[in-house]
């Protein structure tokens, strides 16, 4: 079965600076990879998708991620934090099952962003 | 298109009574998902349809839990009898193959 670990619960950064959020996937084949956002109240929006081809992908509000099959890791990162992008990040692994991808989520990482 | 439509948005209910949240899919989507999120639990599948037929109910908690999918455009998730522990945001999302899952504003229901 696979799993997601998200290590960090809770990041501040100032806005401005860069942001790295780390994810780490477990499954026993080529992985689909996802990274949604949730703000506060709301549902899930894709940020970024990986399926296969370029490992560095490009997502939606200046984010992209990178995955690493060596280190079996697919960190959401951004060059420059706005105040809106304090929310909640959740790194998923999806399984083909043959008729749709299962999604198992990590934790989250909630980022707060100070002005 | 409207996206995802979840009802009701907040329901405060008592134990043991009969919960249902309501779920309409974005149009021409055939997979619907129905997600349980609790702090403890984090984001866990609960069923998922494909053409409105229930394909895993792995992650249904237990048989309090039963979700219909009578059309293409309508899925319920009942709860009978419901229980404090079954506090929770219910979110429903809908995709078409194994592409991204689109995600409905949820349901905050909570059992006194």
């Amino acid at each position: 079965a696979q799993s997601v670990t998200q290590p960090d619960i809770h990041i501040t950064v100032s806005e401005g600076a860069s942001l790295e959020l780390r994810c780490n996937y477990s499954y026993g084949a080529t992985p689909y990879l996802f990274w949604y956002v949730q703000s506060p109240g709301q549902g899930l929006q894709l940020l970024l998708k990986y399926f296969s081809g370029d490992t560095l992908v490009q997502g939606i509000k200046g984010f992209e991620a990178e995955f690493k099959r060596s280190q079996s890791s697919f960190n959401l990162r951004k060059p420059s934090v706005h105040w809106s992008d304090a929310a909640e990040y959740f790194c998923a692994v999806g399984a083909y099952t043959g008729t749709a991808s299962k999604l198992t989520f990590g934790t989250g990482t909630r980022l707060q962003v100070t002005l | 298109d409207a996206g995802v439509i979840q009802s009701p948005r907040h329901e405060v209910t008592e134990m043991g009574q009969e919960v249902t949240l309501r779920c309409k899919p974005i149009s021409g989507h055939d997979y619907l998902f129905w997600y349980r999120q609790t702090m403890m639990r984090g984001l866990e599948l609960l069923i998922y349809f494909n053409n409105n037929v229930p394909i895993d109910d792995s992650g249904m908690p237990e048989d309090r839990f039963s979700a219909k999918m009578p059309n293409a455009s309508f899925s319920t998730l009942k709860i009978q009898p419901s229980e404090p522990r079954d506090s929770a945001v219910y979110f429903c999302a809908s995709s078409q193959n194994y592409n991204e899952q689109f995600f409905g504003p949820g349901t905050r229901l909570t059992v006194l």
